[in-house]
């Protein structure tokens, strides 16, 4: 079974306006990653954050992480039409070796 | 440096066949991990081999196995198949699958008739 929650499942807005998505996990971290999925092809990765980290940034991404909440954000500012996909955040812990987690993903609308 | 690479892309199979699908990683990456997508169940974890050896395994039955050969690449083979395995089957390839980045490769499609 998954251990991600990702919420909301789905997200539509108009382009130029900002999308947060947040995922929450039940166990403790190594790290915590954000892809993209465009229409069933491969997952594109987007950041890595790892449990000693608050807040990290990627051109128009933001993700930040709260250990003590199990929870991270993902922020997506000036939001572009190209920026329509499914995300999801996925987990790796300690002694699990190559093994991610995934959340069941949001799926994100952007409008021109 | 080139992505990671899956092969076939997409794959056609009638119940009780056998199927194999084989995974480049991108150079210098010794961790391939493989992964089952399906809208029922989303993204599972199937297993990951590192130098040639399988260090973590999910929670599929005995018919999903998988190898590593010397050079890294990766095969998967899913043996008696069930109209349930059709699914989207990705691969990814990272440094150091505990700690680092696991970058995915296009997926293969497999339909089971």
């Amino acid at each position: 079974s998954q251990q991600g929650e990702e919420d909301p499942q789905a997200l539509s807005i108009q382009e130029g306006e900002n999308a947060t998505m947040n995922c929450s996990y039940k166990t403790s971290i190594n790290n915590l990653q954000w892809y993209r999925q465009n229409s069933g092809r491969g997952l594109v990765h987007l950041i890595l954050i790892r449990s000693n980290e608050r807040e990290k940034h990627s051109g128009r991404l933001r993700v930040t992480l709260d250990t003590s909440k199990k929870s991270s954000s993902l922020l997506i500012t000036a939001s572009r039409a190209a920026d329509t996909a499914s995300y999801f955040c996925a987990t790796a812990h300690s002694g699990n070796t190559g093994k991610l987690i995934f959340g069941q993903g949001t799926t994100l609308q952007v409008k021109p | 440096k080139a992505g990671v690479t899956q092969t076939p892309r997409y794959l056609i199979k009638t119940r009780g066949q056998q199927v194999t699908l084989s995974c480049s990683p991108i150079s210098g990456h010794r961790s391939v991990s493989w992964y089952q997508q399906t809208p029922g169940q989303g993204l599972q974890f199937l297993f990951e081999y590192f130098s040639e050896t399988q260090r973590n395994k999910g929670n599929f039955p005995g018919r999903f196995s998988g190898r590593q050969f010397s050079n890294s690449r990766s095969e998967m083979n899913v043996s008696t198949l069930e109209l349930g395995d059709s699914a989207l089957y990705l691969c990814a390839s990272s440094l150091n699958a505990v700690t680092d980045t696991q970058y995915f490769g296009p997926g293969t499609r497999l339909t089971v008739l």
